[in-house]
């Protein structure tokens, strides 16, 4: 099966962008849908970003997302980061009906 | 409103046997699959495997193949994770889920609040 690997952390300061990012090891990054979580301290993680770009309902449009087949990566961005915006971000992708969560990325907004 | 209710935490110590369960309402429960996700102390999110209600069938991550079994009784809307020897290093936060949509790959619309599961002697 692949993996998929994320920064241990990032940083960066209310009202600026950030971006996370989430490598594939092996299989195209295309070639199915990415997801990605967040996970405040102490709770479930929720949906921020499903299907590669698409946004639940009730989030921001200052989440995007987007997929880089030559990187074979996948990226967050935050845009207008707030201080609510603190919290564990992990990728998630599938194939043959078996699931893989990347490690996660720690954002703190300093 | 969808919602996902699991059972308490358990302290339990090494080799005995654990249930949990997630009951799920505000939605057709057969018509879902509905997933349990492992977080260690500390770690990642970590996917155990999912069900399909309807029919009663099963994927498993191959890390937890063997390991643990996933099972539903549609007649009280309930998806369980059991295991029959638990080992300290089963010691996590476990999470139902459902999958959004009606295929089983995507990702979790909705979970539940977890089950702190501990396993010491």
């Amino acid at each position: 099966n692949f993996m998929l690997t994320q920064p241990h952390s990032v940083s960066e300061s209310p009202g600026k962008t950030v971006t996370i990012s989430c490598t594939r090891s092996s299989g195209s990054i295309a070639s199915n849908y990415v997801q990605w979580y967040q996970q405040r301290p102490g709770s479930s993680p929720t949906t921020v970003i499903y299907e590669d770009n698409q946004r639940p309902s009730g989030v921001p449009d200052r989440f995007s997302a987007s997929i880089d087949s030559s990187s074979n990566s996948a990226s967050l961005t935050i845009s207008g980061l707030k201080t609510e915006d603190e919290a564990e971000y992990f990728c998630q992708s599938y194939e043959s009906i078996i699931w893989v969560f990347g490690g996660g990325t720690k954002l703190t907004v300093l | 409103e969808v919602q996902l209710v699991q059972s308490g935490a358990e302290v339990k110590k090494p080799g005995e046997s654990l249930i949990l369960s997630c009951k799920a309402s505000g939605y057709t429960f057969t018509r879902y699959w509905i997933g349990w996700v492992r977080q260690m102390p500390g770690k990642g999110l970590e996917w155990v495997g999912i069900i399909y209600p309807g029919y009663s069938h099963t994927r498993y991550s191959p890390s937890f193949q063997g390991q643990v079994t996933i099972s539903a009784d549609t007649s009280i809307s309930a998806a369980y994770l059991q295991w029959s020897s638990l080992k300290a290093s089963d010691t996590a936060m476990y999470y139902c889920a459902r999958v959004r949509g009606d295929g089983y790959n995507g990702d979790f619309d909705f979970w539940g609040q977890g089950t702190l599961v501990t396993v010491s002697s």
